[in-house]
């Protein structure tokens, strides 16, 4: 079976400038996840999708942070404009709908702001 | 509060040892646990998933207390290769959110 499948794996970008993270998830898997991991913490979930639509963005800060899941398959998360603190690593997850399903994550996007 | 809590650690415990972690967690709908394994620079992967009478995988067991809400994991005979950071994660019922702790630094000392 494949994996998540994420990209890139990493990027380097300086403050103010945009960028974006592509995410294809696990086949059959319905509901996707964008998390942020920021060095010694554990993830922080940026946006939940159910097939295409958003369950949970609570903690998106969207006036810089937008994502879309416009098939119901792929998605892509994107930073516009960039800041400092946004340098973490950006992973993606899918899973089952049925409650007890787990994660499975893709490798990552490792993010540096500069 | 923190809706799920784990002790950061580090835990550094010499090879051979049994080592213990408990998460507390504060929603009380929470439906579905489960304990991730991070290794360093590298993304999370299923442990194993928790259940309610407790579950034993070879040298882990994962044992659940709904009523004092929490959960724990246990690692006997540890190894060198079971080095790093455990994660408490919880899902909740209806809304499907998981959510994550900070994770538990482990460290097996030869």
């Amino acid at each position: 079976e494949a994996g998540v499948a994420q990209s890139p794996r990493y990027k380097i970008i300086e403050k103010r400038q945009s960028v974006a993270f592509w995410c294809n998830p696990i086949s059959g898997h319905a509901t996707l996840y964008w998390y942020q991991q920021i060095l010694g913490q554990g993830p922080k979930l940026l946006i939940q999708f159910q097939n295409n639509g958003v369950v949970d963005d609570s903690q998106l800060p969207k006036d810089r942070f937008s994502a879309e899941r416009l098939k119901g398959v792929d998605s892509t998360l994107k930073i516009q404009p960039a800041k400092l603190e946004d340098s973490a690593v950006y992973l993606c997850a899918s899973s089952f709908t049925h409650g007890n399903s787990p994660l499975h994550f893709g490798n990552g996007t490792r993010l540096t702001v500069t | 509060r923190k809706e799920v809590e784990q002790d950061p650690g580090p835990f550094n415990v010499p090879e051979g040892a049994t080592v213990a972690f408990n998460c507390t967690y504060s929603n009380s709908a929470s439906q579905s646990f489960f304990w991730y394994r991070q290794d360093c620079r590298k993304e999370p992967k299923l442990l194993m998933s928790v259940y309610s009478s407790g579950n034993e995988d070879g040298r882990f067991t994962a044992q659940l207390n709904r009523a004092s809400q929490y959960i724990s994991l246990l690692i006997r005979d540890s190894k060198l290769s079971d080095s790093a950071t455990y994660l408490c994660v919880v899902k909740n019922f209806g809304n499907e959110k998981l959510t994550f702790g900070t994770g538990t630094r482990l460290t097996i000392i030869p």
